[in-house]
């Protein structure tokens, strides 16, 4: 079982729709829940983190952890084709070990 | 702020040869780098963590005589493929620690060798 499951898609909405990413994991120790954004050909780009449980909200996106049951989730409300990219969840229980979802591939047609 | 370069963004060399990859945290001061390496449509690999001053830390299964990692500054990382071979063509992306949870990743390298 891998420690970080994250479903690799590709997963295609219409322009508005609602979002939403998910991982699981196995690792209870893990405190550091985040959310990168890439693009093709492009490093990762923090957009949300996350401190243990509980729901972050940053204008169209809202991330929340469930440690109890393993699982976070990143939703993206009123969907734009800019919003097409690669979504990776990672964790850590500390800066120096940080394990990455596979990535979910997101296309959001005009 | 929090911006991380990589130089170069993509390099061709020829099999046998050695190439260096520089990764700079260009508005603030990185005490810890991280370099990943990432195939088509998979997700990052942690190849090694590199602490300013001090030897690399390598993930199991990284060759570190064959991936040489230089942390020489609190901005400056370089990675070295040395005796690169086809099968060492990937993304390589370089992060670096600002806080406790934050890394932020450089634009990355393709490397391609023939």
């Amino acid at each position: 079982q891998k420690e970080v499951e994250q479903d690799p898609g590709p997963l295609s909405v219409p322009e508005g729709a609602i979002v939403s990413l998910n991982c699981t994991y196995s690792n209870s120790a893990f405190q550091y829940f985040m959310w990168y954004r890439q693009y093709s050909r492009k490093g990762p780009e923090l957009l949300m983190y996350t401190y243990s449980s509980g729901n972050k909200e940053d204008g169209r996106f809202t991330a929340q952890v469930d440690k109890s049951s393993k699982y976070i989730s990143l939703f993206i409300r009123d969907s734009q084709p800019s919003d097409s990219a690669t979504y990776l969840c990672a964790m850590s229980y500390n800066n120096n070990d940080m394990r990455f979802g596979a990535g979910t591939r997101l296309t959001v047609k005009p | 702020g929090a911006v991380v370069s990589q130089h170069p963004s993509w390099v061709i060399c020829k099999s046998g040869t050695s190439v260096k990859i520089e990764c700079r945290s260009l508005d603030f001061q990185a005490t810890t780098m991280f370099w990943y390496r990432q195939f088509p449509k998979q997700s990052l690999m942690l190849m090694a963590t590199s602490n300013e001053g001090s030897k690399a830390t390598y993930e199991q299964g990284v060759e570190k005589d064959k991936f040489l990692i230089n942390h020489a500054s609190l901005t400056l990382s370089t990675l070295t493929v040395t005796s690169a071979h086809p099968e060492d063509s990937s993304f390589y992306i370089c992060s670096a620690g600002r806080r406790e949870y934050e890394q932020y990743f450089g634009p990355g390298t393709r490397l391609t060798v023939t």
